[in-house]
């Protein structure tokens, strides 16, 4: 079975741009959560998604967003990017409903996004 | 607030030794945990996870240690391999209402020396 895909894996964005990055779960896997890591602040939660509604959200401004499609994929949208959103953007599927199931998160191997 | 942290940044052991990567948690409500592994250039990989109705969970090389009076987590690999060089981070699921969103330490890096 085919793990987490996330495309792309890299990206370059200048300052005031906007990106959009995009997760295939595994399949059969309805719960897409996406993370942020920097070598800072390390794994920080953003959004998780379920039957295309945001179930949760961590403590990011409103310039990043998200979405889940009717097949469980899911993009996540930063606006006016900012040289402070240069990271590793994880995302990470699971069966379960909700991050609170006692189902393990798995994650795709990441887009590196820098922004100049 | 709520915060997992690992008790020391880096391990180094020998290959064959058995190696313990430690984890301290701050919610007493959380009631799942999960390590995860993370080598270069790659996400994080579940490696084994357990509930807080369980002390222990065991799996292949590695053991999994829940100690909820100190809100204390362990990692144990044995016969550590040069593979298993990476950085391990520990989760907590903080439970917030019906959904709960996972929060990481800081991670551990494990160095193993042939």
């Amino acid at each position: 079975k085919a793990g987490v895909t996330q495309t792309p894996r890299y990206l370059i964005k200048t300052r005031g741009q906007q990106v959009t990055l995009s997760c295939s779960p595994i399949s059969g896997h309805r719960s897409v959560s996406w993370y942020q890591q920097t070598p800072g602040q390390g794994l920080q939660f953003l959004f998780e998604y379920f039957s295309e509604t945001q179930r949760n959200k961590g403590n990011f401004p409103g310039r990043f967003s998200g979405r889940q499609f009717s097949n469980s994929r899911s993009e996540m949208n930063v606006s006016t990017l900012e040289l402070g959103d240069s990271a590793l953007y994880l995302c990470a599927s699971s069966l379960s409903e909700g991050i609170a199931a006692y189902s393990p998160l798995h994650f795709g191997n990441g887009t590196r996004l820098t922004v100049t | 607030g709520e915060s997992v942290g690992l008790h020391l940044p880096t391990l180094s052991v020998q290959e064959g030794d058995n190696s313990i990567i430690n984890c301290a948690y701050s919610n007493s409500a959380s009631d799942y945990f999960i390590w995860y592994k993370q080598e270069s250039g790659k996400g994080p990989q579940f490696i084994i996870d357990i509930r807080s109705n369980m002390d222990k969970r065991q799996g292949q090389r590695v053991t999994v240690l829940l100690n909820k009076t100190v809100k204390h987590l362990s990692l144990q690999i044995a016969a550590t391999q040069p593979g298993d060089s990476a950085v391990y981070f520990c989760a907590e699921n903080s439970y917030s209402g019906n959904t709960g969103k996972l929060i990481f330490g800081q991670g551990t890096t494990l160095q193993v020396k042939p």
